[in-house]
């Protein structure tokens, strides 16, 4: 069965820093997405992406986050000057049709900030 | 999107149905159930949606009451590896989100 790849599964990193979380969705779909779950909390939205462009985003999606299509098969997520309150799980999801129906979710990305 | 209730957690045994509730008495007429779990830490996994009518596919069936109030996820025959938190969701077609609760988390018990 295809499956949504994200790299990498774990990254460390200091406050103030930039990262970027990488994702392959499944390859025919069209809508991509990005969650996030702080440690014993629940899987919260962040945003949404759809021809190129970003079609839904929640208030946790302020400035410093950004995502991207850099070519036909990566989608990524990009914080801009990480804080500690970043540290979460942050989940890549895909789906060939609008709404809720049937997203397909990746593994995961665990960021630490110290 | 309307909220929906879950127990916090249940239990059942291995090789019993799992009858998962879930209560979303604000449902609008144009809103869907979905049931998602979640294994883990691992990504949430897609089960089952439906908007009136019981369905039934390789994983669980949905029967969904005839006021659309509260629906019953069931996992008919529960294995060690269903255990895993159990989200109902309720969303209008065409939405982008999911709003997660806290989900039920389903222990299946040897």
């Amino acid at each position: 069965e295809p499956e949504v790849t994200q790299t990498p599964s774990h990254q460390v990193t200091q406050m103030g820093q930039e990262v970027i979380l990488r994702c392959v969705p499944i390859s025919n779909h069209l809508y991509f997405y990005w969650y996030r779950q702080i440690l014993g909390q629940k899987v919260e939205f962040l945003v949404s992406f759809y021809n190129n462009e970003i079609s839904e985003k929640s208030e946790i999606f302020d400035d410093q986050f950004s995502v991207e299509r850099p070519d036909g098969s990566n989608f990524t997520l990009k914080i801009r000057s990480t804080k500690l309150e970043d540290s979460a799980m942050y989940f890549c999801a895909s789906s060939m049709d609008r709404g809720a129906e049937k997203l397909f979710f990746g593994s995961g990305t665990q960021l630490s900030v110290l | 999107d309307a909220k929906t209730t879950q127990p916090p957690s249940m239990d059942c045994a291995e090789g019993r149905a799992a009858n998962l509730p879930c209560n979303h008495s604000t449902i609008s007429g144009n809103e869907y159930v979905y049931w998602y779990r979640q294994i883990h830490s691992q990504g949430p996994q897609y089960i089952i949606h439906g908007l009136k009518n019981n369905e039934t596919n390789e994983m669980a069936s949905l029967i969904i009451t005839e006021d659309r109030k509260s629906s019953t996820l069931i996992l008919p025959h529960a294995t060690l590896r269903d255990t895993a938190v159990y989200y109902c969701i309720v969303s209008g077609a065409g939405s982008y989100q999911l709003t997660f609760g806290k989900g039920t988390k389903l222990s299946v018990i040897p």
